[in-house]
């Protein structure tokens, strides 16, 4: 998975608790994503950042903030969880040029009751 | 919006057919058009990307075919395995924002033998 982890693995949590998932890369890439998998919706973007303390919206962005205090880190967080945020997670990096490969982390599954 | 219109949903082929999957894409800015191959609990991997200057692009088993004025592209995979079988994402950039992806929604391939 290209020098990417991302933590944790697996979550279970309830309704209105905030949680915080970390992609961590080693490869030095400038940018990185946060996409959000459902079935029939693909891969849809949540956030991304184009280096330390940069960062967009993407076209899911509610309900979810980002931070990127270091280049190798970027933390998505759900600042109050809901059910409708229960998906599989995917953090991607990439050096940011058109035409560059996306290199996609394991996921992160999370489960909002 | 931009989108990335894919197609089958699903998809089932016998070992040594042709499998064939199906994209259209609204934005002619877009000029970089790759392909993703998703296998059940890991993240994507780029399978073939193409520019548009070039019509068609082979790589082994897979080949995309890319039709600039009709907007659309193709996946080919010749002499399917069942190890083929995964989950497909066609995707596309360019333009405004060049670096984001904009995916499918996915095909889901099963080889039988």
């Amino acid at each position: 998975d290209a020098g990417i982890t991302q933590s944790p693995r697996h979550k279970v949590t309830e309704t209105g608790t905030p949680v915080t998932l970390r992609c961590h890369q080693t490869e030095n890439h400038r940018y990185m994503y946060w996409y959000r998998q459902d079935p029939g919706h693909g891969l849809r973007l949540i956030h991304y950042s184009y280096g330390v303390k940069d960062t967009d919206k993407g076209e899911v962005s509610d309900g979810y903030s980002v931070s990127r205090s270091k280049t190798e880190d970027f933390l998505l967080t759900l600042e109050s969880a809901t059910s409708s945020q229960t998906s599989v997670y995917f953090c991607a990096i990439s050096e940011g040029r058109s035409g560059e490969t996306q290199y996609f982390g394991p996921g992160t599954r999370l489960l909002v009751l | 919006q931009q989108q990335v219109k894919q197609s089958p949903q699903s998809l089932i082929v016998q070992k040594g057919g042709i499998s064939i999957i199906n994209c259209a894409y609204e934005n002619t800015a877009f000029d970089y058009f790759p392909w993703y191959q998703q296998f059940p609990g890991k993240g994507p991997a780029l399978l073939i990307a193409i520019r548009p200057d070039v019509s068609e692009k082979k790589e082994g088993r897979f080949t995309i075919s890319f039709n600039k004025s009709a907007k659309q592209f193709s996946l080919h995979i010749m002499d399917s395995q069942p190890g083929d079988s995964a989950t497909y994402f066609c995707a596309a950039s360019g333009g405004a924002g060049s670096y984001q992806l904009t995916f499918g929604k996915g095909t889901k391939l099963s080889v039988i033998p």
